[in-house]
């Protein structure tokens, strides 16, 4: 089945050490985003590619970066993380400005 | 800018009672509208979709219809199940936002037996 892949689905990392999320799909959607989701509360966007354009946020964090190596894969990148940064982690795809397609997620934990 | 409103939550509700969860949305053009559904420690999946106005998205017993005249798209389900707790989004994509999905701030359903 086409779809979106998280790993891991649980992260465990120390204050200010460095840490990669993945994701990747099988849809072959030209769109991919990546959300930061606390507490139940709806997923705030903090970048997307459209293809290979990257659009960051005005308000996501310098902490915060993403590559897009080639169309299937997308990683988000925390430089330094702090406690606020633990959160559910999204990725999504979509066709354009189709419905978007999301991932398990990743749950970030910060000790 | 383009916004979603919905009903304030957490909403509790006894097995087979009706459900509705309101939304109402802000967006100029013609918007695509969605309900998300999102489970206990899961990502959110396309709960049903409606592409213009006056069409009815509907699945597993959920029903939403798009309506431009009062700008809204309230969930429904004539019998809830304990299966149906979760959080709902009401969304909207279009309008000024061409990529960007536009979520509302989601509503907690706890169905009890």
């Amino acid at each position: 089945d086409a779809m979106v892949i998280q790993n891991p689905r649980y992260q465990v990392t120390q204050f200010g050490k460095p840490v990669t999320l993945s994701c990747s799909q099988t849809l072959n959607h030209n769109v991919m985003y990546w959300y930061q989701q606390k507490s139940s509360q709806a997923p705030k966007l903090l970048f997307h590619y459209y293809d290979k354009d990257f659009n960051n946020e005005a308000d996501t964090p310098d902490n915060f970066q993403s590559r897009r190596p080639n169309t299937s894969f997308c990683f988000l990148d925390i430089r330094s993380p702090g406690l606020g940064d633990a959160a559910m982690y999204l990725c999504a795809t979509s066709r354009q400005r189709g419905e978007q397609f999301f991932g398990p997620g990743t749950r970030l934990t910060v000790l | 800018g383009n916004s979603v409103t919905q009903m304030e939550g957490p909403v509790t509700l006894s097995e087979e009672a009706f459900l509705t969860i309101n939304c109402t949305y802000t967006a100029t053009g013609y918007p695509s509208l969605f309900w998300y559904v999102q489970y206990p420690g899961e990502g959110l999946q396309l709960l049903l979709k409606a592409t213009k106005a006056d069409d009815k998205g509907s699945n597993k017993g959920f029903e939403a219809t798009y309506r431009k005249e009062t700008t809204s798209f309230h969930l429904e389900k004539g019998s809830v199940q304990v299966s149906d707790s979760a959080v709902y989004f009401c969304a909207l994509v279009g309008g000024t936002s061409y990529d960007k999905v536009i979520f509302g701030p989601g509503t907690s359903l706890s169905v009890i037996p």
